[in-house]
């Protein structure tokens, strides 16, 4: 089956530190992978996604890389702000299915 | 518009009231979604309507009905819900040909049933 791992929360960091929030997948086929961002009190909007292996994504200064070899899609930024702080959840889908597979979202808290 | 729009934000609703979720998006997507999300929990899918005709009921309690009374819009009815029935109701929105591009959400509606 299709599923997605993710490091567990809560991660607390200080403003300006590097961000790591790993994410692997199992999947049938050729998954699109991506990271959606929840702030509080807010629906999911879609941070970044890579649909091929290699493909990089990025936005707002975060950055992910399709990794087949380990499946993996970690994400990554290299400065954090206070305005980071939300739930991100890895997410994925397998072409010809109707679904997005969640994992359980990471809780990010950035201290000033 | 790259939205996808929901009303209410907010709903409190008795276990006898019947009441219903909007949803509404004018990308031109033709597959729209219902999600339910628990507090700290990632969203779980209800329901998807492709081309205004469900083609996924994960089993939800028949007290949720959905409706897709054209590609625009998709409802969702509440009728005899229960306490443990209160989430966040999510919905949202894909290109059928490209779902590999990712869905958009709305911001949601946050039922609580008393």
């Amino acid at each position: 089956g299709n599923s997605v791992t993710q490091m567990e929360g809560p991660v607390t960091l200080s403003e300006e530190a590097f961000l790591t929030i790993n994410c692997t997948y199992t999947a049938t086929g050729y998954p699109s992978l991506f990271w959606y961002v929840q702030y509080p009190g807010e629906g999911l909007q879609l941070l970044l996604k890579a649909t091929k292996a290699d493909d990089k994504g990025s936005n707002k200064g975060f950055e992910a890389t399709y990794r087949k070899e380990t499946t993996s899609f970690h994400l990554e930024k290299g400065s954090v702000q206070v305005s980071d702080s939300a739930v991100y959840f890895c997410a994925l889908s397998v072409q010809g299915a109707q679904k997005l597979v969640f994992g359980q979202g990471t809780r990010l808290t950035i201290n000033p | 518009d790259t939205e996808v729009t929901q009303t209410p934000k907010h709903l409190v609703m008795g276990m006898t009231n019947k009441k219903s979720l909007k949803c509404e998006q004018h990308m031109g997507h033709r597959a729209m979604y219902w999600y339910k999300q628990k507090a700290k929990k990632p969203p779980e899918l209800m329901f998807v309507y492709s081309y205004e005709k469900l083609s996924i009921n994960e089993s939800v309690p028949s007290r949720f009905s959905p409706e897709c009374p054209n590609s625009s819009l998709l409802n969702l009815h509440l009728h005899a819900l229960q306490p443990e029935d209160s989430a966040l109701y999510l919905c949202a929105s894909s290109d059928t040909a490209r779902r590999n591009y990712g869905y958009t959400f709305g911001s949601g509606t946050r039922l609580t049933v008393v």
